[in-house]
């Protein structure tokens, strides 16, 4: 079946610096994909979206590109914020076939001032 | 800013005992969710809801398991007889009609069955 792999944390990054979280899928159709934020004691946020092949996602500096040649939607930011510290979950949906999400394991992020 | 809400935030129980989960979807959403996820593992689809039936159910949603939209605002989920394995943060998710992909997702009710 579908399903998210992405790299294990936590991540520990100084402010300013350069953010890569990777995240790869598999899938037998043509999925969308989405990063979604967690912030402590919150619920689970929508970041960014791609629905097609080789479309970017942005939203409050970071970015994903949907790369169909290598199953990949990896999120970047250019200089993280102390407020980016949360946990980062990669997923999939694939809405010809049904409306469920299916998750990564999560990424939690922690950004040191 | 409209936002989905659960309650309680926090559940302890024993095991064998029932639960009700209560969630109170954005108002004009028409399709809900409820997700898990045991600690340190993935967050898991469980159920979808439409116009007050099931649509679509993971092989996690047994016959412990139950939802409900017992009037026009709550949406509850319903373990019968919890067992140890039920232990995990659940999330309510509810979207508005047509393709928008997006569903808002519920801060989460932390169960702990003891």
């Amino acid at each position: 079946g579908d399903s998210v792999t992405q790299m294990e944390g936590p991540v520990t990054l100084s402010e300013e610096a350069f953010l890569t979280i990777n995240c790869t899928y598999t899938a037998t159709g043509y999925p969308s994909l989405f990063w979604y934020v967690q912030y402590p004691g919150e619920g689970l946020q929508l970041l960014l979206k791609a629905t097609k092949a080789d479309d970017k996602g942005s939203n409050k500096g970071f970015e994903a590109t949907y790369r169909k040649e290598t199953t990949s939607f990896h999120l970047e930011k250019g200089s993280v914020q102390v407020s980016d510290s949360a946990v980062y979950f990669c997923a999939l949906s694939d809405p010809n076939r049904d409306d469920k999400i299916i998750f990564g394991k999560g990424t939690r992020l922690h950004i040191l001032p | 800013e409209p936002e989905v809400t659960q309650t309680p935030s926090h559940q302890v129980t024993q095991m064998g005992q029932e639960v009700i989960l209560r969630c109170v979807p954005i108002s004009n959403h028409l399709y809900f969710y409820w997700y898990r996820q045991i600690l340190g593992q993935k967050v898991e689809f469980l159920v979808s809801f439409y116009n007050n039936e099931i649509s679509e159910k993971s092989e996690i949603f047994d016959d412990q398991f139950s939802v409900e939209r017992p009037d026009g605002s709550n949406f509850t989920l319903k373990i019968r007889s919890t067992k140890l394995e039920d232990s995990a943060m659940y999330f309510c998710a509810s979207s508005a009609p047509g393709p928008s992909l997006e569903q808002y997702f519920g801060p989460g009710t932390r169960l702990t069955v003891t």
